[in-house]
């Protein structure tokens, strides 16, 4: 069971706007930073977004990043079926003093 | 260009040992933060261990006591001594370079295999 919790799957069509939710704590996403990574089958993951909304070089405005709270989302739009992997979010907890991420998410766009 | 080349994976008999290494190029290693990230089969990412540029090392609970994070600045090289293993340790092991901070990781290895199995 992840410290972060993501919602397992989420789906939407080709061009259409989807957001994926991240729930933590205080102790985690309420005190720290939070990453977002992608994930295609049989390949190493790739930053999108770090310290809650930033994008790395090369990353399109497509994806964005917020953090309220306990409560991190990314967001996607214009959605592409090249978009289509699994999703991550990371941070630290400071109670754990360990980088914990959530337990990521499917994309399926249709 | 960041390069982070993972070595010595493979098979081992639970209770052993194994030693990934990890060889970088394209920045400067001695002031960088390193991770070792895992990933079970079909599950998702762990974090397993961190090192700083103080040698200031962190660990997940999950292998705290039996793995040991390493590094020779000298020779750009990251270490991860895997010790007591366990078949829940079976994963991809990925060598990885942090950015702005230890969780923001931006630059990611290939990923080696490490199977626990008797």
């Amino acid at each position: 069971q992840s410290v972060l919790t993501q919602p397992p799957s989420v789906s939407a069509a080709p061009g259409q706007r989807v957001t994926i939710s991240c729930a933590g704590s205080t102790s985690s996403i309420g005190n720290n930073f939070v990453s977002w990574y992608q994930q295609f089958p049989g390949t190493a993951p790739k930053l999108l977004i770090y310290d809650n909304n930033k994008r790395p070089s090369g990353i399109p405005d497509r994806f964005s990043g917020s953090k309220s709270g306990t409560s991190a989302a990314l967001g996607i739009a214009g959605l592409q079926t090249g978009d289509e992997a699994d999703y991550y979010c990371g941070t630290w907890d400071s109670s754990l003093s360990a980088m914990v991420f959530g337990g990521g998410t499917k994309l399926s766009v249709l | 260009e960041v390069q982070l080349l993972e070595s010595g994976g493979g098979l081992v008999q639970p209770g052993g040992s194994l030693r990934l290494s990890c060889a970088a190029s394209g920045f400067s290693f001695s002031t960088s933060v390193l991770t070792w990230v895992r990933q079970a089969p079909g599950k998702g990412l762990e974090w397993v261990s961190s090192i700083n540029e103080h040698l200031d090392t962190y660990y997940a609970d999950s292998v705290k006591g039996r793995f040991a994070v390493s590094r020779d600045n000298s020779k750009n090289t990251l270490f991860l001594q895997l010790n007591s293993l366990r078949a829940e340790d079976t994963a991809v092991y990925y060598c990885t370079k942090s950015s702005s901070r230890v969780t923001a990781i931006g630059d990611w290895g290939q990923g080696i295999l490490v199977t626990v199995s008797s």
